[in-house]
């Protein structure tokens, strides 16, 4: 069992489109991460919270503690954004687990 | 503009061969981690250190792999010998902790491409 789900693996928009990626963890955590891989492999922080929302420009992410539920939201996708999206938690011994990632592909 | 890095960023080896890799966290961090990323496993952690000591390398085989940070401005992860499932990329990244249950918030090297032929 993985202590990180994310939802969906893949995921195909048209540019202008309002995107969600969701991730589901069963750990309890001190906090979450969202990661972006860009096709070349460099792999950038997004987020990292431990409780309510967290805005940088198009990014949204949001964490709901109660439900161990997180959700990253991308607004007027851009084909810029086509990378591979990471969560990742870390609990209080900073252990680390790592969801295996969702492709997103935007079409211009 | 602070940033990680590592070197090699490529690097081809026979098995059997030692093989190290070195990063330079961002100055100032305390911590410094070391994944490992394969098509199959995904992003893995093999260790963690804070402000020089090890903490975490629980996710590291120990019997060939090992990880040092001689002084505050480099972290070595060794592999010796190396074989071809040790084929992946490996990043570190570093980050600032400020108390012992801080979430810690990471910045990534450009990783170390590895082939163990």
């Amino acid at each position: 069992k993985n202590e990180v789900e994310q939802s969906p693996q893949n995921l195909t928009a048209q540019e202008g489109e309002f995107i969600t990626i969701n991730c589901s963890y069963s750990v309890g955590i001190s906090a979450l991460h969202w990661l972006q891989q860009h096709p070349g492999g460099g792999i950038v922080s997004l987020f990292m919270l431990s409780s309510g929302k967290k805005k940088h420009g198009r990014l949204i992410a949001t964490i709901n503690i109660q439900e161990k539920h997180s959700s990253l939201h991308i607004t007027a996708s851009h084909p810029r954004d086509s990378a591979v999206y990471i969560c990742a938690v870390s609990d209080p011994g900073n252990q680390f687990y790592f969801g295996t990632g969702t492709s997103l592909t935007v079409i211009p | 503009d602070a940033r990680v890095t590592q070197t090699p960023r490529h690097k081809v080896t026979e098995m059997g061969q030692e093989v190290t890799m070195r990063c330079q966290p961002i100055l100032g961090h305390n911590t410094v981690f070391w994944y490992r990323q394969t098509m199959m496993q995904g992003l893995e952690l093999l260790a963690y250190f804070r402000n020089r000591a090890p903490l975490d390398d629980s996710g590291m085989p120990k019997d060939r792999f090992s990880a040092e940070m001689p002084d505050a401005t480099l972290a070595t992860l060794k592999i010796q010998p190396s074989e071809p499932r040790d084929s992946a990329v490996y990043f570190c990244a570093s980050g600032l902790v400020r108390w012992r249950e801080e979430g810690n918030e990471q910045f990534f090297g450009p990783g170390t491409r590895l082939t163990v032929l």
